[in-house]
């Protein structure tokens, strides 16, 4: 069963404005880690941030920030102040504990992001 | 070199051939993945190493077949593919931590385009 959702297929954004992206996703463990990942047309995953499950605040790094909100089981992205450089694929990803693959991370289905100007 | 790096980058073969892909990890993790994106689906997980033994094999066929010699390179040797094998094979490494800790991302390489004829 699918345990990442990300709804939108497509997303445009205006150079400049701020965009979300959504991912939605299922576990029962109390232990786990969300992942956003940006793949550029060159095809290499580029990790962009992290958040935990016990954390108690939204991570953030530059212009990328986390809205964690586990009661909804949702994790969406948000890029502030867009750039044309930011077009990509966007890949949510979940780590949970496995006896086997231990800390290999599930993959939505991704979100194409296109910066107009 | 730094990072992950995969050879080759682009690979065309036909359906009897036999061949190999190769990652090399120069940053010290102790765990390597392999993961196949096709265009229609999410990024599948298809083997890990941790600390040079195998963890996982996701139900991949044997025409498949994965070798960790060491922590820093992971290879996928190939044989007998089918059309539908043909993918962006993605090579990822990791320093495995806690359960919970933000240093078990992975670090991916830019990939290797195969296309089966």
């Amino acid at each position: 069963a699918q345990k990442i959702t990300q709804t939108q297929p497509g997303m445009f954004v205006q150079e400049k404005e701020a965009v979300t992206l959504d991912c939605t996703y299922d576990t029962s463990d109390p232990s786990y880690g969300l992942f956003w990942y940006k793949q550029p047309s060159s095809g290499e995953m580029i990790f962009l941030i992290y958040q935990g499950s016990y954390d108690q605040q939204n991570a953030t790094e530059g212009r990328y920030s986390l809205n964690f909100q586990k009661a909804r089981k949702s994790a969406n992205l948000v890029i502030s102040a867009s750039q044309l450089g930011d077009s990509a694929m966007y890949f949510c990803a979940m780590r949970e504990w496995n006896s086997n693959s231990g800390y290999a991370l599930n993959f939505g289905k991704g979100t194409s992001l296109l910066v107009t100007p | 070199e730094t990072g992950v790096t995969q050879t080759p980058r682009h690979l065309v073969m036909g359906m009897t051939n036999k061949k190999s892909l190769k990652c090399e990890q120069h940053l010290g993790h102790n765990a390597m993945y392999w993961y196949k994106q096709s265009a229609k689906k999410p990024l599948e997980l298809m083997f890990v190493y941790s600390l040079e033994e195998r963890v996982e094999n996701n139900s991949v066929p044997s025409r498949f077949s994965p070798e960790c010699p060491n922590s820093s390179h992971l290879f996928l040797h190939l044989h007998t593919l089918q059309p539908e094998d043909s993918a962006l094979y993605l090579c990822a490494s990791s320093q495995i931590q806690g359960v919970d800790s933000g240093a078990n991302v992975l670090t991916f390489g830019a990939g290797s385009r195969l296309t089966v004829l």
